[in-house]
């Protein structure tokens, strides 16, 4: 099956630094590449919707002068905490999308702490 | 907007039991797609079953299976025989066509042995 490989799993900075997080197709072509955010216990919420080669689409409340996505290639979408806060800290997602079957394909997460 | 409710929080069975768990949405859509996905403890998102909305069959995988009733708006998870490794969080997602997934809240299956 389709696989999609997310770097770091967990990374650990000082607040005001940046974080880049790294999302991969591995074996498919994904047009569409989704950001989530999920905080403890709770659900995962989608962050923004990045399409290869065009602007990210951000949805209501996420800073996208913050949250830095970029989808320059149709196998790699990065999401870059910039100047990163201790309530930035949380769980972020990516997943992508690349046939017509409706089906979406899971990095494994990446744990964010801001000390 | 879609939404999509869980309004069980928490849930135990006994190992080898059947539980259910329960999912409603709200969509003005007539094309869709439904699904149920697992999180255990290491986090991954495992897709769990899809269900498209134009199929009125229910989605059926081995011990998994729905019951899709989409005149109200209704798509539970029924699981067979429970196994201690079905232990984890379970959500039910909502997507149109070629767009992102709409999570609900969640619930927190427990099997106990």
């Amino acid at each position: 099956g389709a696989v999609v490989s997310q770097h770091p799993s967990r990374v650990i900075c000082k607040s005001g630094t940046s974080v880049k997080i790294e999302c991969r197709s591995l074996d498919f072509q994904a047009t569409t590449m989704f950001w989530y955010r999920q905080f403890p216990k709770q659900s995962l919420m989608l962050m923004a919707t990045s399409n290869e080669g065009s602007k990210a689409t951000y949805e209501q409340g996420v800073e996208k002068d913050k949250f830095l996505i970029n989808h320059a290639s149709l196998t790699l979408s990065t999401l870059t905490v910039t100047s990163a806060h201790p309530e930035d800290s949380s769980f972020y997602i990516c997943s992508a999308s690349g046939d017509a079957n409706e089906k979406l394909f899971f990095g494994s997460g990446t744990q964010l702490s801001v000390l | 907007a879609q939404t999509v409710t869980q309004s069980q929080p928490e849930m135990s069975v006994q190992e080898a039991e059947t539980v259910t768990l329960s999912c409603t949405y709200d969509t003005s859509e007539s094309n869709y797609y439904l699904f149920w996905y697992k999180q255990p403890p290491s986090r991954q998102m495992i897709l769990v079953i899809r269900q498209e909305a134009y199929k009125q069959q229910n989605a059926t995988e081995n011990r998994f299976s729905v019951n899709f009733q989409k005149a109200a708006k209704s798509f539970s998870l029924k699981i067979s025989d429970s196994q201690l490794g079905d232990t984890a969080m379970y959500f039910c997602a909502f997507m149109k066509h070629s767009t992102e997934l709409t999570f609900g809240g969640g619930t927190r299956l427990m099997v106990k042995p």
